[in-house]
């Protein structure tokens, strides 16, 4: 059972826009940054967003991130079949002081 | 460029112990907090352990706490985990990870480069 809160998978078809949710509460999201992690089948993850909403060098823009109280939320628009992996979302918990993960959302592109 | 290269992972029997290392490159170690994320096989991403730059101070999951141990040599610009009394939940593909922050860390940190990963099998 993850501290954070993932839909554990979500599809839409190329070019639609899609959305996967965080969940979590004053401990963690509420009152620390958090960043999202792109992971294709056999590789390491990859970050896609920090700070909310900040993406790295290199990541489109089809990429965004925000946060609103306990959740967030990332966004990706124009969807591609290359969009297809799992997502995780990620922060610190000050209740818990460790590093915590949302359980993944697997996204496929129909 | 950012490489984190680890080793040491393979099988071991439950109640053993083994020595995770993560080699790094291409910047300034020292400056900069670590972290072990592990996958169990099929499983999402959980968050192990983190340590300062200097090495002064460690986080660790409730999961591993007392069994296992964060460590680096900066003169050898490498990441270490010790794995002691080790359990059939412990198999996993181990991650090495940079953390990043502009605010505070580890609160506000973030990982920005992953190794490629090493996998533990703890089987008897």
């Amino acid at each position: 059972q993850s501290v954070l809160t993932q839909t554990p998978s979500v599809s839409a078809a190329p070019g639609q826009k899609v959305t996967i949710s965080c969940s979590g509460s004053s401990s963690n999201i509420g009152n620390n940054y958090v960043s999202w992690y792109q992971q294709f089948p056999g590789t390491a993850p990859k970050l896609l967003i920090y700070e909310n909403n900040k993406r790295p060098s290199g990541i489109p823009d089809r990429f965004s991130g925000s946060k609103s109280g306990t959740s967030a939320t990332l966004d990706i628009t124009g969807l591609q079949t290359g969009d297809e992996a799992d997502y995780y979302c990620g922060t610190w918990d000050s209740s818990l002081s460790a590093g915590v993960f949302g359980g993944g959302t697997k996204l496929t592109v129909l | 460029e950012v490489q984190l290269l680890e080793s040491g992972g393979g099988l071991e029997q439950p109640g053993g112990s083994l020595r995770l290392s993560c080699a790094a490159s291409g910047f300034s170690f020292s400056n900069y907090g670590m972290s072990w994320v592990r996958q169990a096989p099929g499983k999402g991403l959980e968050w192990v352990s983190d340590i300062s730059g200097r090495g002064g101070v460690t986080y660790y999951a409730d999961s591993v706490k007392g069994r296992f141990t964060i460590s680096r040599d900066n003169s050898k610009n490498t990441l270490y985990l010790q794995m002691n009394s080790l359990r059939a939940e412990d198999t996993a593909v181990y991650y090495c990870a940079r953390d990043r922050y502009s605010s505070s860390w580890p609160q506000g940190s973030w990982f920005d480069s992953w190794g490629q990963g090493t996998l533990v099998t703890v089987s008897s």
